[in-house]
């Protein structure tokens, strides 16, 4: 277990809609990051946050925007969900910047 | 912006024979470098990781990698391997200093075969 939750474990929704995945990341850790995992893109960068404050951008949608709380949780929020979002979605956290990511399980989105 | 290439996107080993796992990066700056390993329907756990320091780094589960500057390579290694090492392999690399975000690699499919 390596402590870091993710809510929900699967999510099914429609083109179109809105949906919030949320990670709860290891206590301590100051910093969450967001990875999309797909078959044909492979593991990519969302964004960092490190103590409430977005420090890295990567290929992250417009659509898609982030935040991280006073109580350190965050949430990724994606709107307009298109076919191609359909992916593995994971929340990773770490003590400092460049400490090892401790991953959560992920959630499965599924857009039909 | 740094990048890894991992160069082989499958790796079929039998049981108890030796295996390595080939990573290169890219980068104009100094690098931390890490291998994650995922099973299936699992996050990624770290195996291990170089920081600075001996370029041999050993890691959970009887892996090692070394750092090679001049080939700007990460290869992982065991020995021997076992069943339960089928899983995938991702290498990844972050910058030193400036935006801390971790590219990772393609990934290498490890399939064990008794």
């Amino acid at each position: 277990d390596s402590g870091v939750t993710q809510t929900p474990k699967h999510l099914i929704t429609a083109t179109g809609q809105r949906v919030t995945l949320r990670c709860s990341p290891r206590s301590g850790d100051l910093s969450v990051y967001w990875y999309q995992q797909s078959l044909d893109q492979g593991l990519q960068f969302l964004i960092h946050y490190y103590n409430g404050e977005e420090r890295a951008k990567g290929n992250i949608l417009e659509r898609f925007s982030a935040q991280q709380f006073p109580d350190l949780h965050s949430e990724l929020n994606l709107s307009s969900l298109e076919l191609g979002d359909s992916a593995l979605y994971f929340c990773a956290s770490s003590v400092e910047m460049n400490s090892p990511l401790h991953f959560g399980n992920g959630t499965r989105l599924t857009v039909t | 912006a740094q990048s890894v290439t991992q160069l082989d996107s499958q790796v079929p080993v039998f049981e108890e024979a030796p295996v390595e796992l080939r990573c290169n990066y890219s980068s104009s700056v100094s690098v931390y470098l890490f291998w994650y390993v995922q099973y299936p329907n699992q996050g990624l756990q770290l195996l291990l990781k170089y920081l600075s320091g001996s370029t041999l780094v050993k890691g959970i589960n009887g892996f090692e990698a070394e750092f090679n500057k001049s080939q700007t390579s990460f290869h992982l290694r065991k020995p021997s391997v076992h069943i339960s090492d089928t899983a995938e392999y991702f290498c990844a690399v972050t910058v030193r200093q400036g935006a801390q975000k971790l590219v990772f690699g393609q990934g290498t499919r490890l399939t064990i075969n008794p």
